[in-house]
């Protein structure tokens, strides 16, 4: 079975603050891990993905991979109202190399307080 | 800038009825999903479809389910005869690389409710 976990939440921090999402995932297999941001009622919206160990920074989020802890995590910097939102993490595992199937987390929600 | 669409955004039926989703992917891409979230719960894989024939399907795919594209731009859900239990948003996702590292992009979906 594979398994992506997430903290449900809520996590809260104030306007300008690191918010900080975290995810585990099961299956070693696992290629290519995404971050999504849905808002309620909303479709997922993808905001980063990884690859590589190590971080990858895009503007004010940072995406970090540990592929031997089998851990992806998320941090938002100079957090904004905006951002609140439930934060999805999704993994994949290439199968044939022909199509893709992400494995979603429960998702975080997050909530920046003004 | 290109996006997936979605129709309907919202669709009412009664138990036992038939439903179609209809999805247009993004013109270049080539791989077409269909993702579902029952209220409050994940996001669930249903189906992949790559090259005119299902790629990937979950436990959830039964028989009740089927996809088709019946021209070059529509990719269709079709749901035979709704349970209460089929009630959920369903996204449409569409992604452009084989295999590997393309990312997916998704329709806003269709709200599917089942009397």
């Amino acid at each position: 079975q594979k398994e992506v976990e997430q903290n449900s939440g809520p996590l809260s921090v104030p306007e300008g603050a690191i918010a900080s999402l975290n995810c585990t995932y099961s299956d070693r297999g696992s290629q290519s891990f995404f971050w999504y941001r849905q808002y309620s009622g909303k479709s997922p919206e993808l905001i980063m993905f990884i690859y590589s160990n190590g971080d990858k920074e895009d503007g004010r989020f940072t995406a970090q991979l540990n592929k031997a802890s089998q851990y992806v995590s998320l941090l938002i910097r100079d957090s904004q109202p905006s951002d609140s939102a439930t934060y999805l993490c999704a993994v994949n595992i290439v199968s044939s190399g022909s199509a893709r199937q992400l494995t979603f987390g429960s998702g975080t929600q997050l909530t920046v307080l003004p | 800038e290109p996006e997936v669409t979605q129709t309907p955004s919202h669709q009412v039926t009664q138990m036992g009825q038939e439903v179609i989703l209809r999805c247009v992917p993004i013109s270049n891409h080539l791989y077409f999903y269909w993702y579902r979230q029952i209220l409050g719960q994940k996001v669930e894989f249903l189906v992949s479809f790559y090259n005119n024939e299902i790629s990937e399907k979950s436990e959830i795919f039964d028989d009740q389910f089927s996809v088709e594209r019946p021209d070059g731009s529509n990719f269709t859900l079709k749901i035979r005869s709704t349970k209460l239990e089929d009630s959920a948003m369903y996204f449409c996702a569409s992604s452009k690389v084989t295999g590997g590292t393309g990312e997916l992009f998704f329709g806003e979906g269709s709200r599917l409710t089942v009397l």
